[in-house]
């Protein structure tokens, strides 16, 4: 079974300044996809990104980039120029790219964000 | 173009009553999956509906079921409710199978 791990359930960083979060996986897949959602306190979840397993080119979107690393297992979020409305709840999750389409889901890191 | 409804977006039931959860996927999606974030145990996959079949469940029992009706929405069914049933239960949609999820607000159920 797949797992996913965050291993800080708390980050802070100051406005406008850079802040990556961590995450790692395990599987013994070869063709899977990553995601990055945000929960902010509406409880609505967001995506943030997504990154294909057989794309060596790391995703962005706007002020969101990753760092995957498929050999190690890696896959971070970098937020740069970090704002207000970017403090929330940030889960990584991933999903098989074949059989059963379900989320896996790490414990999340919760983004304070200081003015 | 609207997102995915769900609703209520609280309910409240005694230990062993039932429990209704409705969900509309965004139009044209195909796919329902069901989760739930309980405190502590984070997020855990509970059902997925596509075409108006269940394709997987996660590791809940039985007295979790739900279905898909034509127009692709879906009704998630919790059955004589425990205290530990308290949770965010969030539906999420997709085009198909393979593409991303899109996730509901949630409705928060707690059980006295």
């Amino acid at each position: 079974a797949q797992t996913v791990t965050q291993s800080q359930p708390e980050m802070s960083v100051q406005e406008a300044e850079t802040v990556t979060l961590s995450c790692t996986y395990d599987t013994s897949e070869s063709d899977y996809y990553l995601f990055w959602y945000k929960q902010p306190p509406s409880r609505q979840m967001i995506l943030v990104i997504r990154q294909e397993a057989y794309k060596q080119q790391n995703a962005t979107e706007n002020r969101f980039s990753v760092n995957f690393q498929k050999a190690a297992k890696s896959f971070s979020l970098k937020i740069s120029d970090s704002q207000l409305g970017d403090a929330a709840m940030y889960f990584c999750a991933y999903r098989s790219a074949q059989g059963a389409q379900k989320l896996v889901f790490g414990q999340g890191t919760r983004l304070t964000i200081n003015p | 173009e609207a997102g995915v409804t769900q609703s209520p977006t609280h309910l409240i039931k005694t230990r062993g009553q039932q429990a209704t959860l409705r969900c509309s996927p965004i139009s044209g999606h195909t796919s329902v999956y069901w989760y739930q974030q309980a405190l502590g145990l984070g997020l855990q996959f509970l059902l997925w509906y596509d075409e108006g079949e269940e394709r997987n469940r996660g590791n809940f029992p039985p007295r979790f079921s739900g279905r898909q009706f034509p127009n692709y929405s879906s009704e998630l069914n919790v059955n004589a409710l425990e205290l530990e049933d308290s949770a965010l239960y969030l539906c999420a949609s997709s085009l198909a199978p393979t593409l991303e999820q899109y996730f509901g607000p949630g409705t928060r159920l707690t059980v006295t």
